[in-house]
């Protein structure tokens, strides 16, 4: 069955920290991976899609399909990257996302 | 319009009465999904369109639920004899086609009494 796990529901980081959000997924087939972020009162976007390879307002992600892991890392964690963020799945040819329960950031200076 | 836009942006109604929620997508776009964002379930898929194939209706919860897309465009998410579990923030999403990246609403919160 397919599944998406992000562990953590709480991430509390001090700015210029490191943050690494954690997203493991189970899926037999290729799957593809996004990381999509709400910020307080806005609507949900997307951040990121594996395909892309591509560094978003500093962060990154990784498909690792040995460790079925699509963590979201950023080298030094601002303010503003305080917000809710959710890894998700899309299987095979179908557009339906499956979404992992969600990580709520929070940055204190 | 510049995006996806979603109304009513609240809805309060009693416990038993029937709900319609409406999806205006991103001009263009051929897909339309709606998604669910309750506290206790998270984010949840409930249906998919695709230009004119059969709507993908597998995350409807139950007989309740429905939905339609006229002529392509505008959507309207149906709920009848509305329970207090169906209290939830209910979000559409459109993409150029299925393989494009969502682009989601600010969706409708609705409250069941």
């Amino acid at each position: 069955a397919q599944r998406v796990t992000q562990p953590e529901k709480l991430l509390s980081v001090f700015k210029g920290a490191p943050v690494e959000l954690k997203c493991n997924y189970s899926y037999s087939g290729s799957p593809e991976l996004f990381w999509y972020v709400q910020y307080s009162r806005q609507r949900l976007q997307l951040l990121l899609r594996h395909i892309s390879r591509e560094s978003i307002k500093g962060f990154t992600a990784d498909l690792n399909k040995g460790e079925t892991s699509f963590h979201l890392k950023k080298p030094f964690a601002q303010e503003e990257d305080s917000a809710m963020y959710y890894c998700a799945l899309k299987s095979g040819g179908w557009g339906k996302l499956q979404f992992g329960a969600g990580t709520q950031v929070v940055v204190t200076p | 319009g510049a995006g996806v836009s979603q109304s009513p942006s609240n809805k309060v109604t009693e416990k038993g009465k029937d709900v319609e929620l409406r999806c205006d997508p991103i001009s263009g776009h051929t897909a339309l999904y709606w998604y669910r964002q309750s506290l206790g379930q998270g984010l949840e898929f409930l249906i998919y369109f695709q230009g004119n194939s059969a709507p993908d209706k597998s995350g409807l919860p139950s007989d309740r639920f429905s939905a339609e897309r006229t002529g392509g465009s505008v959507s309207t998410l149906t709920i009848q004899r509305t329970q207090q579990e169906d209290s939830a923030v209910y979000l559409c999403a459109s993409s150029f086609d299925g393989n494009q990246p969502q682009h989601f609403g600010d969706g409708t919160r609705l409250s069941i009494l």
